[in-house]
């Protein structure tokens, strides 16, 4: 069965700081990977996606995350974050028709 | 595009209760999704639509749960005599059918059931 491991469900990093937000998928296919983001009370908002080809992806908002099949892992990064950045991050692996089975997810906050 | 909507976005009931969500996808998207996602939790699959045929149902979606999309445009999921175990985001997505195409959430609607 497919499954999503975000190991971090808690996350705290100072404003101009990196981030790293890491994800383990586990699937028996070539996986389609997926980064959500959701503001509180809000729905899911796509960062970013990864179907095939290079597997260094860029998103929105400055976001990027490479795929390694190795590790089966589909780690999100930015260089800077800034306060707007605090939100809950969710990673999600395409199956069947397409639909998406999600990590717990990953609650960020942003120290000034 | 005027994205995925959901009504009501949030709904307090009672125990016992019967709740109906709706959900209108972009319009020219024939694949509908729905999902539940509790508290500290990630959503999670319940069914899907491709136009008005219901494909795909969760083991999580019990007899209590039915959802139609009668036309092929917007969604309803119903849930009867509500249990404190519904209170949940209920998350409505669509998508063109393709292989790559991306999901699309709308607001949710938060159920709490008293």
């Amino acid at each position: 069965a497919q499954s999503v491991t975000q190991p971090d469900i808690h996350i705290t990093v100072s404003e101009g700081a990196s981030l790293e937000l890491r994800c383990n998928y586990s699937y028996g296919a070539t996986p389609y990977l997926f980064w959500y983001v959701q503001s509180p009370g809000q729905g899911l908002q796509l960062l970013l996606k990864y179907f095939s080809g290079d597997t260094l992806v860029q998103g929105i908002k400055g976001f990027e995350a490479e795929f390694k099949r190795s590790q089966s892992s589909f780690n999100l990064r930015k260089p800077s974050v800034h306060w707007s950045d605090a939100a809950e991050y969710f990673c999600a692996v395409g199956a069947g028709a397409q639909k998406l089975v999600f990590g717990q997810g990953t609650r960020l906050t942003i120290n000034p | 595009d005027t994205g995925v909507s959901q009504d009501p976005r949030h709904k307090i009931t009672k125990r016992g209760q019967n709740v109906t969500f709706r959900c209108d996808p972009i319009s020219e998207h024939n694949r509908l999704y729905w999902y539940r996602q509790t508290l500290g939790q990630g959503p999670e699959f319940l069914t899907y639509f491709q136009n008005e045929a219901q494909l795909e149902k969760s083991r999580l979606l019990s007899d209590r749960f039915s959802a139609e999309r009668p036309k092929g445009s917007f969604s309803t999921l119903e849930i009867q005599r509500t249990e404190q175990g519904d209170s949940a985001m209920y998350l409505c997505a669509s998508r063109r059918q393709g292989g790559t195409d991306t999901q699309y959430f709308g607001p949710g609607t938060r159920l709490t059931v008293l």
